[in-house]
């Protein structure tokens, strides 16, 4: 089952902070978290394992709650190449997939 | 190569036709997966292959979808009698070992499908 993202699209000045959502229905084995670039693939950006576990990249971070089933993702200080489409994909039971969210569509306006 | 490359990077058929999409992983990655992107949608998940064995199809929207892997490294998603509703960007990504391993994902740039 797809996990669900929210929002569905974001709009923020440059310098501005972001959190997207990511929660499902199945108990959790992992998440990860890609962005992808209008016409491109998507880039991994993190893997968050454990609960309450909390990763970090450049000023994009990421927390994932175990017993939720729920994980964050928080761009602070956004910047223009921020812009893109983020996807949570979560892992679950036989983690024989990766299992993508709808997306959210962030925009960071100069 | 560098990367997961895929070909045709577009391709127009006719309803009816068959097609084939090619994913060349990169190498030594075990693990490929084939996706389905929509137009302004997420990532549908087709197909995965562990090796040269596909664990799991569970994905693949009907009889008329069917995928391989020969040797390891290069997979085939073949699409018999085209439907229109069969347009999108497919996407192929390896990785070096399995989920439970946590490894990430490396993605091609995608086949974009138009079915006229």
């Amino acid at each position: 089952q797809q996990p669900v993202q929210s929002p569905q699209a974001v709009i923020l000045r440059e310098g501005e902070d972001a959190v997207i959502n990511c929660s499902s229905s199945k108990a959790l084995y992992s998440v990860h978290w890609y962005r992808q670039k209008h016409g491109e693939a998507p880039v991994f950006l993190m893997i968050l394992l454990k609960g309450g576990e909390q990763k970090g990249h450049d000023k994009i971070s990421a927390s994932f709650n175990e017993k939720k089933q729920q994980s964050s993702l928080y761009l602070t200080a956004s910047q223009l190449s921020y812009s893109g489409t983020y996807f949570c994909g979560t892992v679950s039971g036989s983690a024989r997939q990766l299992t993508f969210g709808s997306g959210t569509q962030l925009t960071v306006l100069p | 190569g560098a990367g997961v490359s895929q070909s045709p990077s577009n391709k127009v058929t006719e309803k009816g036709k068959d097609v084939e999409l090619r994913c060349d992983p990169i190498s030594g990655h075990t693990a490929l997966y084939w996706y389905r992107q929509s137009l302004g949608q997420g990532l549908e998940f087709l197909i995965y292959f562990q090796g040269n064995s596909a664990p799991d199809k569970s994905g693949l929207p009907s009889d008329r979808f069917s995928a391989e892997r020969t040797g390891g490294s290069v997979s085939t998603l073949t699409i018999q009698r085209t439907q229109q509703e069969d347009s999108a960007v497919y996407l192929c990504a390896s990785s070096l070992g399995t989920l439970t391993t946590n490894e990430k994902l490396f993605f091609g740039s995608g086949t974009q499908l138009s079915v006229l």
